[in-house]
């Protein structure tokens, strides 16, 4: 079974400045696809950003990147020059073959002024 | 720019009634899922459908769950006898119809805030 752990219930970051939300992950897939995803305060989860395993590259977002660790299984999001309207909870989330996505716990992100 | 929507936003009902959950996914779109969220835990998934079919389930999504497109913009989850520990917040979820491309983004809906009492 697959598993995704977001080990930061709570982070904080004052505006403009860079936090980095961690996420690692179990699986014995060689395939699968890693995403962010944010959820504001009262509104619906939209896509940050998305990695693919088989690429070597760091995805990035305009401020968003990713920090992908595939042998660590680790992938880590990195926030740069924060907004306030990036305040919400934060899901990293897994997919292999099928058509689930396997959630972590999430971390909710204040970015305060 | 197009929205998944979910009706109602909370719904609170009695143990053992039934309910029925309601989303209108983007129109374009094929691929249908319903999720949940316990307070406090995790995001789960329940339930994907494609042409008219489930095309995969969880382990929650037992015989007490059903899943409908009974016209060509609703999806609908029902709960046939409601349990305590259905509490939660559903989620409905499209993508688009690209053939089973795994980096297909969901879209998800608002949520469905159900309680059971």
């Amino acid at each position: 079974a697959q598993t995704v752990t977001q080990s930061q219930p709570e982070m904080s970051v004052q505006e403009a400045e860079t936090v980095t939300l961690s996420c690692t992950y179990d699986t014995s897939e060689s395939n699968y696809y890693l995403f962010w995803y944010k959820q504001p305060p009262s509104r619906q989860m939209i896509l940050v950003i998305r990695q693919e395993a088989y690429k070597q590259q760091n995805a990035t977002e305009n401020r968003f990147s990713v920090n992908f660790q595939k042998a660590a299984k680790s992938f880590s999001l990195k926030i740069s020059d924060s907004q306030l309207g990036d305040t919400a909870m934060y899901f990293c989330a897994f997919r292999n073959s099928g058509y689930a996505l396997n959630f972590g716990k999430g971390t909710s992100l204040l970015v305060t002024p | 720019e197009p929205e998944v929507t979910q009706t109602p936003s909370h719904q609170v009902t009695q143990m053992g009634q039934e309910v029925i959950l309601r989303c209108v996914p983007i129109s374009n779109h094929l691929y249908f899922y319903w999720y949940r969220q316990i307070l406090g835990q995790k995001v789960e998934f329940l339930v994907s459908f494609y042409n008219n079919e489930i095309s995969e389930k969880s382990e929650i999504f037992d015989d007490q769950f059903s899943v409908e497109r009974p016209d060509g913009s609703n999806f609908t989850l029902k709960i046939r006898s409601t349990k305590l520990e259905d509490s939660a917040m559903y989620f409905c979820a499209s993508s688009e119809p690209r053939d089973r491309a795994l980096n297909n983004e969901q879209f998800f809906g608002p949520g469905t805030r159900l309680t059971v009492l």
